[in-house]
C-alpha cells in the first residue's frame, strides 16, 4: 500500500516562499494526481489545488491562484507544493494526497506544519 | 461557486448511539462526486466514503453514506469511542471544496 512521507516542519519569514515535498513509497504518482489541502489552527480543511499530469490538468483554488504551484517528479516519486509571498495567515498544517483520476484524494501524507513568523 | 453546508456544527452523542450528519450543496453534484472524511487531531484526514455511498477500503460497515443531487448524509450506526472526531464532506472532481465540518463529541 502506498505511503506518502512529507518533509519536515518549516518556519519562514513573511514575504518569503516555501517548498513542501511529498514522497511516495510502495507506489507512485504515475497515472495519478496529487492534491494539497491545508488546515489552519482551529479551522477546517481547505483545498488548495489538484494536479493530474497525464491530463495536463492543474486546478488551484482562486485564493491561492497567484501564489501556489503544485508539481510532480515521476523520476523520484515526489510531489511538491510551492507557496510564495507568505503571510502569517498561511500558518497551517499542509497535507498532500495521492489523487485518483476522478479527483478523489485517497492516500494522505502525515502533514507538514508551516509557521510564518518574523 | 459551489458551497457545501454541513449540519449540525456540533453533535453530542454517547457511544452506542446513532449519528446522522448532513451535507447540503448549493448546486446539484453530478456523478455523486461527494466524499466524507474523518479528521482526528494530529492525524491526516481519513477517507470514509466516496461516490456518496461507497465505503473506502478498510472502513467499518457501521459507516454508511447516502444521498444524491444536493442532499447527502453520513450515518454512523453505533458509535465507538474512536469515532468521536470532526467529519468533513467534500465535492471532488477537476476542482474540490470542503464543507465546514461537523464535530462529533462525547456527551
Amino acid at each position: 500500500q502506498v505511503q506518502l512521507v512529507q518533509s519536515g516542519a518549516e518556519v519562514q519569514n513573511p514575504g518569503s516562499s516555501v517548498k513542501v515535498s511529498c514522497k511516495a513509497s510502495g507506489g507512485s504518482f504515475s497515472s495519478f494526481g496529487v492534491t494539497w489541502v491545508r488546515q489552519a489552527p482551529g479551522q477546517g480543511l481547505e483545498w488548495m489545488g489538484t494536479v493530474i499530469p497525464i491530463f495536463l490538468s492543474a486546478k488551484y483554488a482562486q485564493k491561492f491562484q497567484d501564489r501556489v504551484t503544485i508539481a510532480t517528479d515521476e523520476s523520484t516519486n515526489t510531489a511538491y507544493m510551492d507557496l510564495s509571498s507568505l503571510r502569517s495567515e498561511d500558518t497551517a498544517v499542509y497535507y498532500c494526497a495521492r489523487t485518483n483520476l476522478n479527483g478523489l484524494a485517497s492516500f494522505w501524507g502525515q502533514g507538514t506544519l508551516l509557521t510564518v513568523s518574523s | 461557486e459551489m458551497v457545501l453546508t454541513q449540519s449540525p456544527g456540533t453533535l453530542s452523542l454517547s457511544p452506542g448511539q446513532r449519528a446522522t450528519l448532513s451535507c447540503r450543496a448549493s448546486q446539484s453534484i453530478s456523478s455523486n462526486s461527494l466524499a466524507w472524511y474523518q479528521k482526528r487531531p494530529g492525524q491526516a484526514p481519513r477517507l470514509l466514503i466516496s461516490g456518496a455511498s461507497s465505503r473506502a477500503t478498510g472502513i467499518p460497515d457501521r459507516f454508511s453514506g447516502s444521498g444524491s443531487g444536493t442532499d447527502f448524509t453520513l450515518t454512523i450506526s453505533r458509535l465507538e469511542p474512536e469515532d468521536f472526531a470532526v467529519y468533513y464532506c467534500q465535492h471532488y472532481g477537476s476542482s474540490a471544496i470542503f464543507g465546514q465540518g461537523t464535530k462529533l463529541e462525547i456527551k
